[in-house]
C-alpha cells in the first residue's frame, strides 16, 4: 500500500524555525517533493530530493532518508507569509503518478 | 509565458447537473494531470493525459467522470450528473515531458455541488 503522514497543523513564532517532517510508505520510489500551497491557491514548488541528504534553497531545505522513508522540510527565519498548507509528495517510479499527502497547516505568530 | 490555466475559477451546479472543467496547460506542454482536493485532505491523483491519450485513469471514478486532451483546444474533465459529494477543489498540472519533476499547477476550479 502506499501512505503518506505528516503532522495536520503546527505553530511557529516569527523570525524562528519549524521542522516540518513526513514519513512515507510506497511501493515505488523515485523522489519526494514538498509543495507550499495558500489558502485557496495552487500549490507551488518547493524541493525535490531523490538522493539522501540534505538540499537548501534559501530559507527553506529540504532532507531525505530512503532507507527510513523520511524526509523533512525546515523553514528558517520564519516570516507571517510562510502561514501555507505544506504538502509532502511522493513519486512512485512505477508509474511517474505522485501520491500527495494531506498537509500541514502551518500558522506563523507574531 | 502564461502559466496553467484553468476555468471557471468557481463552478456552482444543482445536484444532477453536468460540470465541465478545463485546463489550458503552459505552452509547449503536452502532458495533463488532474488532482482533486477536498477541504482539509491531500491532493488525490485523477487522472494523466497526453494528447488526444489517457495513459492513466486510476484514480478517476469509473462513473460519471470523464476526461480528454484533444489535439486541439484545452483539456477536460468532465463529470456528469453531479452529487454533493464531488463539491471540491480541482486543480489541474502540466509538465513539458512526463516527469512529475516539472508539474506545474493551474490555481484550480472550486466546484460546489447545491
Amino acid at each position: 500500500g502506499q501512505n503518506i503522514d505528516q503532522p495536520t497543523e503546527m505553530t511557529a513564532t516569527e523570525g524562528a524555525i519549524v521542522q516540518i517532517n513526513c514519513t512515507y510508505q510506497t511501493s515505488g520510489f523515485n523522489g519526494l517533493f514538498w509543495y507550499q500551497q495558500h489558502a485557496g491557491e495552487a500549490p507551488t514548488f518547493l524541493s525535490y530530493n531523490v538522493l539522501d541528504g540534505l538540499e537548501e534553497k534559501g530559507r527553506f531545505s529540504s532532507f531525505l532518508s530512503r532507507s527510513k522513508g523520511y524526509s523533512y522540510l525546515l523553514l528558517k527565519e520564519l516570516q507571517m507569509k510562510d502561514s501555507a498548507s505544506y504538502l509532502c509528495a511522493v513519486s512512485d517510479d512505477r508509474d511517474d503518478k505522485i501520491i500527495f499527502g494531506k498537509g500541514t497547516r502551518l500558522h506563523i505568530l507574531p | 509565458n502564461a502559466g496553467v490555466m484553468q476555468n471557471p475559477r468557481h463552478l456552482v451546479r444543482r445536484r444532477g447537473q453536468e460540470a465541465r472543467l478545463r485546463c489550458s496547460p503552459m505552452k509547449g506542454h503536452s502532458h495533463v494531470y488532474w488532482y482533486r482536493q477536498l477541504p482539509e485532505e491531500g491532493l488525490k491523483f485523477m487522472v494523466y493525459l497526453q494528447k488526444e491519450n489517457i495513459i492513466d485513469e486510476s484514480g478517476m471514478p469509473k462513473e460519471r467522470f470523464s476526461a480528454e486532451f484533444p489535439k486541439e483546444g484545452p483539456s477536460i474533465l468532465r463529470i456528469q450528473q453531479v452529487v454533493r459529494g464531488d463539491s471540491a477543489a480541482y486543480f489541474c498540472a502540466s509538465s513539458e515531458s512526463g516527469s512529475p519533476y516539472e508539474q506545474y499547477f493551474g490555481p484550480g476550479t472550486r466546484l460546489t455541488v447545491t
